[in-house]
């Protein structure tokens, strides 16, 4: 299956500011995704990372605040926008590689202070 | 939306007890999959049920998909301290690439 590589593994922001989490993967996907996920939780799913075209968000989720980029099949890009500490959790990227099944990334521990 | 109610929240046991963790919902899925979490890393895939009824094992765990692939078990026997985790039921709908995942089952077994 597809190994993804999730960078930084974790950050600590001042409010206001914006973070640009980068996830590649070892080879060509079709889909991508963003999650969040407060630590021992659930996941969230954020957004469909579409290559050659925007995102898709889930409700409560939106493009000014959470950018995606996608410009390959390899990569993707979650930027968290003017970061609130309401935004300190875990992002995760996912990829589904058809018979691979989905893969994560090891997350990305996001602090806001 | 489809929804997936995934039960007990938070499991402590003994070393080499047996439990079993659920995942219901009332919508059908069409696969359904259980993941493994630690802390610091992302979720693990442990396997995918895509027919109703399926059972599969892997090596002291075992996984049930209902007939009607609306819930899925995971049950595991002798449990070890190496089992300690976060456990993740996700469903696939039909057509849909997108997983909606259960609120997990934090297991602690202690030596």
């Amino acid at each position: 299956s597809a190994v993804i590589s999730q960078k930084p593994s974790r950050d600590i922001c001042q409010r206001g500011t914006s973070l640009t989490i980068q996830c590649q993967v070892d080879s060509q996907v079709t889909m991508m995704f963003w999650y969040r996920q407060q630590p021992g939780q659930s996941l969230t799913l954020i957004a469909t990372a579409n290559q050659g075209s925007e995102a898709t968000y889930e409700s409560g989720f939106v493009i000014d605040k959470f950018p995606i980029s996608r410009p390959n099949l390899t990569f993707s890009t979650l930027t968290v926008s003017n970061m609130s500490p309401e935004d300190s959790s875990i992002y995760l990227c996912s990829a589904w590689a058809g018979a691979g099944g989905y893969t994560f990334g090891s997350g990305t521990r996001l602090t806001v202070v | 939306t489809q929804l997936l109610e995934q039960s007990p929240q938070f499991l402590s046991i003994q070393e080499g007890e047996n439990l079993t963790v659920y995942c219901n919902s009332s919508s059908v899925f069409s696969s359904l999959q259980w993941y493994r979490q630690e802390p610091g890393e992302g979720p693990v895939l442990l396997v995918t049920v895509v027919t109703g009824g399926e059972v599969k094992k892997l090596k002291r765990l075992t996984f049930q998909f209902g007939d009607a692939r609306k819930d899925s078990s995971l049950h595991i026997t002798a449990a070890q301290p190496g089992d300690t985790g976060l456990y993740l039921c996700a469903g696939a709908g039909a057509g849909s690439y997108q997983l909606t995942f259960g609120k997990g089952t934090k297991l602690s077994v202690i030596p």
